[in-house]
């Protein structure tokens, strides 16, 4: 099984919808990331979870709420967008927040503001 | 400040030649990790190789190898015998770990490998 999987794989909304992006990772690991990708950018971390605590919050706007009901799953919920959050959202995981672990991806979401 | 520089946004290798992606970082700490990442077109993130600071010898992983100055505030990512499905994204990565392991990524390097 995919050591880590996002749903859904691409998503297209309107400024005044909400929706949420699903991580779920099969790897048993104990920390969960969110990243934004932007064109031509750094991959910018917004979110970190340790054993379902949020450890890291990189000054992300309130219209992005994270959400780790456990271990395994991640979400994030989406609110009022605006068009330049259009980018790929990435989910990873990796063993424990306090060591240098690698990360594990997923696929990402490839989110589309209208 | 931006930690992790990578200065080639596009790069050309022949099929089974081998092909250098350079990396520089900038930190004050002892302690920290160096990662590649290999990103696909389909867009998911790949892990190819790991390097630990105190690490004295480089690490290898198949035909990736990691060329680690620490004094220069390098780690290159050295791909031997190049393949076609080798074409993709590249991105060199440094995690601190008094940060939660937050990763700090660089712009990326796009490698297309030619037949």
């Amino acid at each position: 099984e995919t050591g880590v999987t996002q749903t859904p794989r691409h998503l297209v909304m309107g400024m005044t919808n909400k929706k949420s992006l699903k991580c779920e990772q099969h790897l048993g690991h104990n920390a969960m990331y969110w990243y934004k990708q932007s064109a031509k950018k750094p991959l910018e971390l917004m979110f970190v979870y340790s054993l379902e605590e949020r450890v890291e919050n990189n000054s992300v706007p309130s219209r992005f709420s994270p959400e780790c009901p456990n271990s395994s799953h991640l979400f994030l919920h989406l609110h009022t967008l605006q068009p330049e959050d259009s980018a790929l959202y990435l989910c990873a995981s990796s063993q424990g927040p306090g060591d240098m672990y690698e990360q594990y991806f997923g696929p990402g979401t490839r989110l589309t503001v209208t | 400040a931006q930690k992790i520089t990578q200065t080639q946004p596009g790069m050309f290798v022949q099929e089974k030649e081998a092909v250098t992606l350079d990396c520089t970082y900038d930190t004050s700490d002892q302690s920290y990790g160096l990662f590649w990442y290999k990103q696909p077109s389909s867009g998911e993130m790949i892990f190819l190789i790991y390097q630990g600071s105190y690490d004295e010898q480089n690490a290898t992983e198949g035909r990736y190898s990691l060329n680690f100055q620490k004094a220069r505030k390098s780690a290159n990512l050295v791909i031997s015998a190049s393949q076609l499905g080798d074409s993709a994204m590249y991105f060199c990565a440094m995690s601190y770990p008094n940060t939660g392991n937050q990763f700090y990524f660089g712009t990326g390097t796009s490698l297309t490998v030619i037949p």
